[in-house]
C-alpha cells in the first residue's frame, strides 16, 4: 500500500514569506505528526493531529501551525519565515492509539529560506 | 539534561563485527522505545521497537531495554557496509503519539 506522501519535496522561500506543506498519511492511519530536522537540533517534535484535533504540541513559536482534514490529510504552515526555519520537515503517520504506535515517516519536505 | 541522549559518534566498526549503539532517557514513565535508521538524505525508517525489559531479536538486530537503568541499546551483528547510517533512538513521552528522538549515532562499517 502507498506510504506517507509529502509535498512539495523541495522548496525555496525568502525571509518573511509563508509556506504550506502537505502530508497524506497511509490509508487507514488517523494520526499525523510533524517533525523538524536540522543538523544542530536533530529531530524536533512540532505537533500531532488525530481525528482533526491537535493532540500534542512541541515547543515551537506560534508561527508554526497545522491542521488535519476529515480524510486525515494534514498541512502545516510556517508564517513570517526566518533563516533558522531552513530544515527538513518530516511527516509521520500511525494508526492513532496512544503511546505504542509505530510511526512511518514520509520522505520529507526540504525547506530553504534565503 | 536532554530527554534522550546518544553518543553522536562516529562509531566505526569493521565489516562482520558487532556494532553496539546506546541510548539513555530521562522520563521514568516512558513505555515505548524505538530504533530508527536514517541514511544520508533520506527519512528515518523503523528497525526495532521494544516495550518490555530484556532483549528482542530480529535478524541481525537485537534491542535491549533496561527500564531500571533507563537504558536502551541496539546491537547489530555481522555488520555490513550497508548498515552505515545514523541510528536514532526514540522514546514515547507524554500523551498521544509524541516521539522524542536522540540526536543519533553515526555508524560507519568499514571494509
Amino acid at each position: 500500500k502507498a506510504g506517507v506522501t509529502q509535498t512539495p519535496r523541495y522548496l525555496i522561500k525568502t525571509r518573511g514569506q509563508q509556506v504550506t506543506l502537505s502530508c497524506s498519511p497511509i490509508s487507514g492511519h488517523r494520526s499525523v505528526s510533524w517533525y523538524q530536522q536540522t543538523p544542530g537540533q536533530g529531530l524536533q517534535f512540532l505537533f500531532e493531529y488525530f481525528s482533526e484535533t491537535q493532540r500534542n504540541k512541541g515547543n515551537f513559536p506560534g508561527r508554526f501551525s497545522g491542521r488535519q482534514f476529515s480524510n486525515s490529510r494534514s498541512e502545516m504552515n510556517v508564517s513570517t519565515l526566518e533563516l533558522g526555519d531552513s530544515a527538513l520537515y518530516l511527516c509521520a503517520s500511525s494508526t492513532g492509539a496512544s503511546g505504542a504506535n509505530v510511526l512511518t515517516f514520509g520522505a520529507g519536505s526540504r525547506l530553504t529560506v534565503l | 539534561q536532554k530527554e534522550v541522549e546518544q553518543n553522536s559518534g562516529p562509531l566505526s566498526v569493521p565489516e562482520g563485527a558487532i556494532a553496539s549503539l546506546n541510548c539513555t532517557y530521562s522520563d521514568r514513565v516512558s513505555q515505548s522505545f524505538f530504533w530508527y535508521r536514517q541514511y544520508s538524505g533520506k527519512s528515518p525508517e523503523l528497525i526495532m521497537s521494544i516495550y518490555s525489559n530484556g532483549d528482542k531479536e530480529d535478524g541481525r538486530f537485537t534491542a535491549q531495554l533496561n527500564k531500571a537503568s533507563q537504558y536502551v541499546s541496539l546491537l547489530i551483528r555481522d555488520s555490513q557496509p550497508s548498515d552505515s547510517a545514523t541510528y536514532l533512538c526514540a522514546v514515547f513521552t507524554g500523551g498521544g503519539n509524541k516521539l522524542t528522538f536522540g540526536t543519533g549515532t553515526q555508524l560507519k562499517v568499514e571494509l
